[in-house]
């Protein structure tokens, strides 16, 4: 199974300022055709997890463009540019290149 | 707009069969990977399976002894079955639905259900 590892595992953040999640995972997540699969979920309080990005960098429908994601290979990142009330809740990362989909741990936005 | 709708029981007793079934309205349901989650407090998001439309299904090994997906297209319909279940099978169950990319199905979870609370108590 691929292992994904995030941090940190809490992050207070203030309105207006940016955020920055890592997610890291045991093997590389490039896949033959170039992609690397690697998305990332936000779960607001109370809710069922929601897409954010996909495949590294593409954000779902309705995500603002605050929200941003790169890396390759075992090593990614998402950016939230400029924090605002509503993003706080817990974000994971899931690989997609294995049938077995495995996911990070989880890290909690809060505001400060 | 795709919405997934998820029903059934949720207080099971040690040995009983946990059952779900997920309802798939305002989208196809062709050609997409259709996949329950749990999660529990302990162990976090865990993968349990997923099956296509034509019924080809892939298992979370750890579970595979016990569980089976199976499809009905005809009512857009997908269900979860646990079989002997214990305590740790307490979770919140999610069904979800994958994603096209460039034309490619692929397994990103794009649509979520509401999530079940199942409860294993004697």
């Amino acid at each position: 199974d691929i292992v994904m590892t995030q941090s940190p595992l809490s992050l207070p953040v203030t309105p207006g300022e940016p955020a920055s999640i890592s997610c890291r995972s045991n093997q590389s997540l490039l896949h033959d055709n170039g992609y690397n699969y690697l998305d990332w979920y936000l779960q607001k309080p109370g809710q069922s997890p929601q897409l954010l990005i996909y495949m590294v960098s593409n954000r779902a429908s309705g995500v603002p463009d605050r929200f941003s994601g790169s890396g390759s290979g075992t090593d990614f990142t998402l950016k939230i540019s400029r924090v605002e009330a509503e993003d706080v809740g817990v974000y994971y990362c899931m690989q997609g290149l294995q049938t077995l989909l495995t996911f990070g741990g989880g890290t909690k936005v809060e505001i400060k | 707009q795709v919405q997934l709708q998820q029903w059934g029981a949720g207080l099971l007793k040690p040995s009983e069969t946990l059952s779900l079934t997920c309802g798939v309205y305002g989208g196809s349901f062709s050609n997409y990977y259709w996949t329950w989650i749990r999660q529990t407090p302990g162990k976090g998001l865990e993968w349990i399976g997923e099956i296509n439309d034509s019924g080809s299904a892939n298992y979370n090994p750890s579970l595979k002894s016990r569980v089976t997906l199976s499809v009905d297209t005809s009512k857009s319909q997908f269900s979860l079955k646990l079989r002997s279940v214990t305590a740790a099978d307490t979770a919140v169950y999610y069904c979800a639905r994958g994603g096209t990319f460039y034309g490619v199905v692929l397994k990103f979870l794009q649509h979520w259900g509401q999530g079940t609370l199942v409860i294993v108590s004697s």
